[in-house]
């Protein structure tokens, strides 16, 4: 049981969008920054956003992310084939980093 | 460019310890700007933090494996490492080794999150 909550999975065609939400409380993402990773299939994850909304270079501006109380969202516009990954978020409680419990991102 | 390798035993047995080192290369530890942690993803689940440690040697450990768990670094050698002891086939994961940055806001909110990744290996306890 991951302490953020995140939908198994979404899906949409090339060139669509998708959102991907992250649930927590107060004392996780209410009152942290949220960062979010992205796991191609067989690799490791990779940090994709960091302090809600910002991109790391090499983070294409397709990818965005917003904070809203004690919830996430990330969202990815023009969807692309190798776009299709896991996607989990993660933040702090207390001392301790926590994620969330992965997306599976498919293109249709 | 910073990197990471795990390396470790590939197979554990059950009650036994768990130990994989962290080796760090195209930077160095030496700065209490980041800590180094290690991150894990059972088979087909979410990941899960076991830990991380500061180049003082500060650790913070997840309640709920701290009593198994021992985070060190080796400043010498720039790598740290992890011991999980008495494990069970439930510690069957991929370990991945990482780097962590970021600091607290003027409200005392966190910025931290992890910025470098190992690519991470399979740590199978059989029973």
């Amino acid at each position: 049981q991951s302490v953020l909550t995140q939908p198994p999975s979404v899906s949409a065609a090339p060139g669509q969008k998708v959102t991907i939400s992250c649930s927590g409380t107060s004392s996780n993402i209410g009152n942290n920054y949220v960062s979010w990773y992205q796991q191609l299939p067989g690799t490791a994850p990779k940090l994709l956003i960091y302090d809600n909304n910002k991109r790391p270079s090499g983070t294409p501006d397709r990818f965005s992310g917003s904070k809203s109380g004690t919830s996430a969202t990330l969202g990815i516009t023009g969807l692309q084939t190798g776009d299709e990954a896991d996607y989990y978020c993660g933040t702090w409680d207390s001392t301790l980093s926590v994620f969330g419990g992965g997306t599976r991102v498919t293109v249709l | 460019q910073l990197q990471l390798q795990e390396s470790g035993p590939g197979l554990v047995k059950a009650s036994e310890s768990l130990s994989l080192t962290c080796a760090v290369s195209g930077g160095s530890m030496s700065s209490n700007n980041y800590f180094w942690g290690w991150i894990r993803q059972p088979p087909g689940k979410g990941l899960e933090c076991i830990g991380y440690i500061y180049y003082s040697g500060s650790t913070y450990y997840n309640p709920s494996l701290k009593s198994r768990v021992n985070i060190s670094v080796d400043t010498s050698k720039n790598q740290f490492s992890l011991k999980l002891s008495s494990v069970t086939t439930a510690d069957t994961a991929l370990y991945y080794c990482a780097r962590g940055g970021g600091y607290y806001d003027s409200n005392g909110y966190s910025r931290y999150h992890f910025d470098y990744w190992g690519q991470g290996t399979l740590v199978p306890v059989s029973s």
